[in-house]
């Protein structure tokens, strides 16, 4: 399995919404509904968002949502606020794991 | 509340053998419902996953690190083990244990818990 693609980059003012992309292929993203999300703030620990591309963990707003369409997963962060900031990596399984190279969201 | 807490040396000998563990907290590190793995990051860069043991006792690996990768647990002491061999400067970064759960997914990336991560930096 090779790295998922994400944009290197992202960002956006307080209060909007914005949509970080994960594309992966149609043997890994695109075959089979097992995509999670990680927010990581620098020196921290990553932090589970998402998983199962659209589920939230206990405790995880709303305003953080996960789709899919074909070979393409999104994390939508609605509602951004400045805790949001934080780099963001997605993850997919399909007999292996295999992370994306992750995206730096900044809150303007 | 489980948590999970990385431990080894910090710096480690080019051809050596890294060995770091993992002490789970708060939870048995034997419960059918759970499984545990593996991910480093080096500075500056993305995750990469290194593998995981199944309740059972299995293990999959990254195929890219297999050759040199071995992850066990140790239930008497609720921990869980890497060992990573023949180790270059490419394998220094932060390694993270974490909890797979599998209660909530079938899949095998629902990282729900993560220790805080220890560094390791391979040199002379």
């Amino acid at each position: 399995q090779s790295a998922l693609t994400q944009p290197r980059s992202v960002s956006g003012s307080p209060g909007q919404s914005v949509t970080i992309s994960c594309t992966g292929t149609s043997s890994d993203v695109g075959d089979y509904d097992y995509v999670s999300w990680f927010q990581q703030h620098p020196g921290k620990a990553p932090k589970l968002m998402i998983y199962d591309v659209t589920k939230r963990p206990s405790g995880v707003p709303d305003r953080f949502s996960g789709s899919k369409s074909g070979n393409t997963a999104s994390l939508t962060i609605s509602g951004l606020q400045a805790e949001d900031e934080a780099d963001y990596y997605c993850c997919s399984y399909a007999g292996s794991v295999v992370f994306g190279g992750g995206t730096k969201l900044t809150v303007l | 509340q489980v948590q999970l807490q990385e431990s080894g040396p910090g710096l480690v000998k080019p051809s050596q053998t890294l060995s770091l563990t993992c002490t789970v907290s708060g939870g048995s590190i034997s419960s059918g419902l759970y499984y545990w793995s593996w991910i480093r990051q080096p500075a500056g860069k993305g995750l990469e996953w290194i593998g995981l043991i199944y309740s059972s006792g299995s293990t999959k690996y990254n195929p890219s690190l297999k050759s040199r990768v071995t992850i066990s647990v140790d239930t008497s002491k609720n921990q869980l083990s890497l060992k990573l061999s023949s180790v270059t400067a490419a394998d220094t970064a932060v390694y993270y244990c974490a909890r797979v759960n599998t209660y909530e997914s079938s899949g095998e990336n629902a990282f729900d818990i993560w220790g805080q991560g220890t560094m390791v930096t391979v040199s002379s």
